[in-house]
């Protein structure tokens, strides 16, 4: 099993729609982060949480929510997605100590119409 | 605020070296990581400077000159399987989360 898991790996949703994205770890990492990639923008950091009771915006958290459930889960939610939604989502973990850097899952596809 | 700046695209030669620069710009320093991502797939770690110099790890090495905010990946005997993204990313004076750079497209033909 994957170190880091996100489901779904490939989602298609319609404007307006409520959709969750889900992300597991099994590294017993305290940090967990949500990015999403954009052609020749890189990886932009959404949200980010250092604990169970810890939840800090990123650069772009407009339009979006999580939820850190546990310290192995951390969830990111589009209210009301819509066609700039649309990117390729990754959650990532890390210890407090970042010379590791980060592991990161296997990314969600998300395509908004 | 945090700046980072890679080119774009890259093309090279199979067993030939490729040098991929980064410059940044930082409110606080805290280290500096480039990850390899494949088309579709999750970036995987490369390398962290931290201090000046180069580290080296077997055909992959980076530079770090904190005093120039510029870093290099270099990649040696280049092999096809090289082909990917290569993702420049620092730390700010918080030491707590990534800030990436657009990622730098390499291509390698035979």
């Amino acid at each position: 099993d994957a170190d880091v898991t996100q489901t779904p790996r490939n989602r298609i949703t319609k404007t307006g729609k409520r959709i969750m994205l889900e992300c597991s770890q099994t590294k017993g990492h305290d940090r967990m982060y949500w990015y999403r990639q954009d052609p020749g923008l890189g990886l932009r950091l959404i949200y980010y949480s250092f604990d169970v009771k810890d939840i800090n915006k990123g650069e772009i958290s407009d339009g979006y929510s999580v939820s850190r459930q546990a310290q192995a889960k951390f969830s990111l939610s589009l209210e009301s997605a819509i066609p700039n939604q649309t990117a390729l989502y990754f959650c990532a973990t890390s210890t407090g100590n970042l010379e590791g850097g980060y592991t990161f899952g296997s990314g969600t596809r998300l395509t908004v119409v | 605020g945090q700046n980072i700046d890679q080119p774009t695209e890259m093309t090279a030669t199979e067993g030939a070296i490729v040098q991929i620069n980064c410059t940044y710009q930082t409110s606080g320093f805290n280290g500096l990581f480039w990850y390899q991502q494949h088309a579709g797939e999750a970036p995987t770690f490369l390398s962290y400077n931290v201090l000046d110099g180069l580290e080296e790890k077997g055909r992959f090495s980076s530079f770090l000159s904190r005093s120039k905010g510029y870093s290099y990946l270099l990649l040696k005997e280049l092999q096809m399987k090289d082909s990917a993204s290569y993702l420049c990313a620092v730390t700010g004076a918080a030491g707590n989360k990534l800030t990436f750079g657009g990622g730098t497209r390499v291509l390698v033909k035979p």
